[in-house]
């Protein structure tokens, strides 16, 4: 079966760095996405990674192993705004979107 | 631009009664989706289609049926609703089906009583 595993909550400290670890099993990989949802809202588009290695968008970075079906997301300078929750999703073979279920990124002052 | 509307924004159905949650973009997408988000669980692909006058059906489809008579339109009906239905729906669109970012509507919230 297809799995995509990410922590359920996380609480980190304004100001800080914090790392949301996804790791996923799929039938085929065609590129991993990074969603923000903030409650009662739609999921928007953080990142994209087809090939391995460090994105960098801003505060945000995404990073990449395929070998070891694992990303991460990094956000640095956490901003109280930041608080939401955090998707993972792989393409897989039939180039549909698995959904991991997503990390609850708490953010205190 | 509106992107993407969902209407309606939130509805409580009686069992066994019939819904049409309609959704509606703007971008001149060619996909759309429909997805249903549960608490504890990733986001489900219900239907989905890759250009006007195709669908097709993802991991959950069973209770839901869809048409795409345009590209801007993509209605998802719930013929007979059960409790289990009770859902945050999410449509999506993007570009191009295979590669693209996936953009999303507001969501309609639905419980089934």
């Amino acid at each position: 079966g297809q799995n995509i595993d990410q922590p359920t909550e996380m609480t980190a400290t304004e100001g800080a760095i914090v790392q949301i670890n996804c790791t996923y099993q799929t039938s085929g990989f065609n590129g991993l996405f990074w969603y923000q949802q903030h409650a009662g809202e739609a999921p928007t588009f953080l990142s994209y990674n087809v090939l391995d290695g460090l994105e960098e968008k801003g505060r945000f970075s995404s990073f990449l192993s395929r070998s070891k079906g694992y990303s991460y997301l990094l956000l640095k300078e956490l901003q109280m705004k930041d608080s939401a929750s955090y998707l993972c999703a792989v393409r897989d073979s039939n180039y549909q979107l698995i959904w991991g279920a997503g990390t609850k990124l708490i953010i205190k002052p | 631009t509106a992107g993407i509307t969902q209407a309606p924004t939130s509805q409580i159905l009686a069992a066994g009664r019939s819904m049409t949650l309609r959704c509606t973009q703007d971008m001149r997408h060619n996909a759309m989706y429909w997805y249903r988000q549960d608490l504890g669980l990733g986001l489900r692909l219900i239907h989905y289609s890759n250009t006007a006058g195709t669908t097709g059906k993802g991991e959950v489809p069973d209770g839901y049926s869809v048409s795409r008579a345009n590209t801007d339109d993509f209605p998802l009906t719930l013929a007979s609703a059960v409790p289990s239905q009770t859902s945050v729906y999410f449509c999506a669109s993007s570009d191009r089906p295979s590669t693209d970012t996936q953009y999303f509507g507001p969501g309609t919230r639905l419980t089934v009583l």
